[in-house]
């Protein structure tokens, strides 16, 4: 299983765009890159899921590199309402994939 | 109406109480998972199952025990409870052959304070 590693907490302003990477070095040929949003006391929800190059959708973008050993979610001109906690999981989707939610990153969006 | 309802929404109850919380789910799907999530931390994987006949422990499955009682019902048993047992619980789904791959969707979540 593809272990990930992304930075604990991030703090942002209103309108600015920002980049989240995540780590994951030992990812597999079969396994995608999914992206989760949690507002607090909520259960998390699905932001993007990518394979490769690039992948947009109206909450935000999803970057990977041709080595698929990192991945950057971009979230463009945030506002206050983005704060929130952002996981990055990676897996072999479907069959036996254990979905592996680590601490996320702590985004704090400030006025 | 929500896809994924979790039963109670709030629960106080005493060290050494079984209590139960209760997972329903209208999206047809097969997977189910029970996840706690402690202030600061991440969501921890407690049983997952795969279909009605299926159950697996997780990562934190000692204290805990769950019952598939239908596909859409998938209830975590605490059968003693104890203090560091307090906790966020999320039930979630899956869908293996859905788009995008193994979406998971989740409850609203049940907080659990045992004193």
């Amino acid at each position: 299983l593809a272990k990930t590693t992304q930075p604990v907490s991030m703090d942002s302003y209103e309108g600015q765009e920002v980049n989240i990477t995540c780590s994951h070095n030992n990812i597999a040929t079969n396994d995608y890159i999914t992206w989760y949003q949690q507002f607090p006391s909520q259960g998390p929800r699905f932001i993007i899921q990518g394979y490769k190059t690039k992948v947009t959708n109206e909450v935000a973008s999803l970057f990977i590199p041709a080595d698929r050993k990192s991945s950057t979610l971009s979230l463009p001109r945030v506002s206050l309402s983005d704060t929130a906690v952002y996981y990055c999981l990676v897996g072999d989707q479907g069959g036996s994939y254990i979905p592996t939610f680590g601490r996320g990153t702590s985004l704090i969006v400030h006025p | 109406d929500a896809d994924v309802t979790q039963t109670p929404r709030n629960r106080i109850t005493k060290t050494g109480k079984r209590i139960m919380l209760e997972c329903s789910q209208t999206k047809g799907h097969d997977r189910m998972y029970w996840y706690r999530q402690d202030p600061g931390l991440g969501l921890r994987l407690i049983y997952y199952s795969f279909d009605v006949k299926d159950i697996n422990k997780g990562e934190i499955s000692d204290g805990y025990s769950v019952s598939r009682q239908a596909q859409a019902k998938f209830s975590l048993s605490l059968e003693s409870a104890i203090p560091n047992q307090t906790a966020l619980y999320f039930c979630a789904t899956s869908d293996p052959t859905g788009t995008p791959q193994e979406t998971q969707y989740f409850g609203p979540g049940t907080r659990l304070l045992v004193l």
